[in-house]
C-alpha cells in the first residue's frame, strides 16, 4: 500500500521553462489537494479537486494549472516557470471532508 | 481573507514535560479542525483530529481541546519525548457538506525537546 505517490522527489527548472508534477493515489480517496511549503513556512493551498471531475482554486493558485485525470491522479503543472515557486510541493487526498488528510513525501523544486 | 495561525512559532521544552501548542482559527463557519505533526523533510502526518460538536479529543499521549467561544484550539502532548520534535500544524476543514472541501494549514510551530 504505497498511499500517496509524487513524482518527481527533485527537479531543478530553469525561468520559462514548463514541467508537471504528478500525484497518484491508492486509497480510493475522492479528494486530492496541492500545497507549497517555502522553508519555514507553513503549507499554501494551490489547487485542490473535490471529486473526480472538479477543481478549485486555493490560496495562490496564479502560475498553476491542475488535471484530475482519474480518480487516482492529480497533476500539478508549472506553464513558466518563475523564481518564486521555488518550494516544496506536497500532494494530499483525502477519502471525503471530515476526514484526515495524508501526505505524499514532496517534491523539491529549484527554478534558477 | 479566512486563515488558520498558530499563537507561537517555537516551543521548547524538557523531555517528560507536558507541551502546549496553540492554534487560532478565524472563520467561525470552521468545523473541524486537525492537527499534523511535520519532521524535517518528510510529509505531514496526522496526529489527531476534532469536529465542531466536540470540545475534546484524546488520543495516545495526545489532547485536543477546541473552544468555539474564542475559535481557538490546542494540542497537548504528554510526557513529551525527543521524538516529538517537529514542526506542527493546525488545519481547518469542513466536514459539512455546506463547508467545502477545502483545508487550509497555519503557519506552524517548532516543537523541541530537550534530553
Amino acid at each position: 500500500n504505497a498511499g500517496v505517490t509524487q513524482t518527481p522527489k527533485f527537479q531543478v527548472l530553469k525561468t520559462g521553462q514548463s514541467m508537471t508534477l504528478q500525484c497518484a493515489q491508492d486509497m480510493n480517496h475522492n479528494s486530492m489537494y496541492w500545497y507549497r511549503q517555502d522553508p519555514g513556512m507553513g503549507l499554501r493551498l494551490i489547487y485542490y479537486s473535490a471529486s473526480e471531475g472538479t477543481t478549485d482554486k486555493g490560496e495562490v493558485p496564479n502560475g498553476y494549472n491542475v488535471s484530475r485525470l482519474n480518480k487516482r491522479e492529480f497533476s500539478l503543472r508549472l506553464e513558466s516557470a518563475a523564481p518564486s515557486q521555488t518550494s516544496v510541493y506536497f500532494c494530499a487526498s483525502r477519502r471525503d471532508r471530515g476526514t484526515e488528510a495524508f501526505f505524499g513525501q514532496g517534491t523539491r523544486l529549484t527554478v534558477v | 481573507g479566512e486563515s488558520v495561525g498558530l499563537h507561537l512559532p517555537t516551543l521548547s521544552v524538557q523531555e517528560g514535560d507536558n507541551s502546549i501548542i496553540n492554534c487560532a482559527y478565524s472563520n467561525s463557519a470552521s468545523d473541524y479542525f486537525i492537527w499534523y505533526k511535520q519532521e524535517s523533510g518528510k510529509g505531514p502526518q496526522f496526529i489527531i483530529d476534532i469536529r465542531s460538536n466536540m470540545d475534546k479529543r484524546q488520543g495516545q499521549r495526545v489532547t485536543v481541546l477546541l473552544n468555539k467561544t474564542v475559535k481557538h484550539l490546542s494540542l497537548q502532548i504528554a510526557a513529551t519525548q525527543p521524538g516529538d520534535s517537529a514542526v506542527y500544524f493546525c488545519a481547518e476543514g469542513g466536514f459539512q457538506e455546506t463547508s467545502g472541501s477545502r483545508l487550509t494549514f497555519g503557519e506552524g510551530t517548532q516543537l523541541t525537546v530537550n534530553p
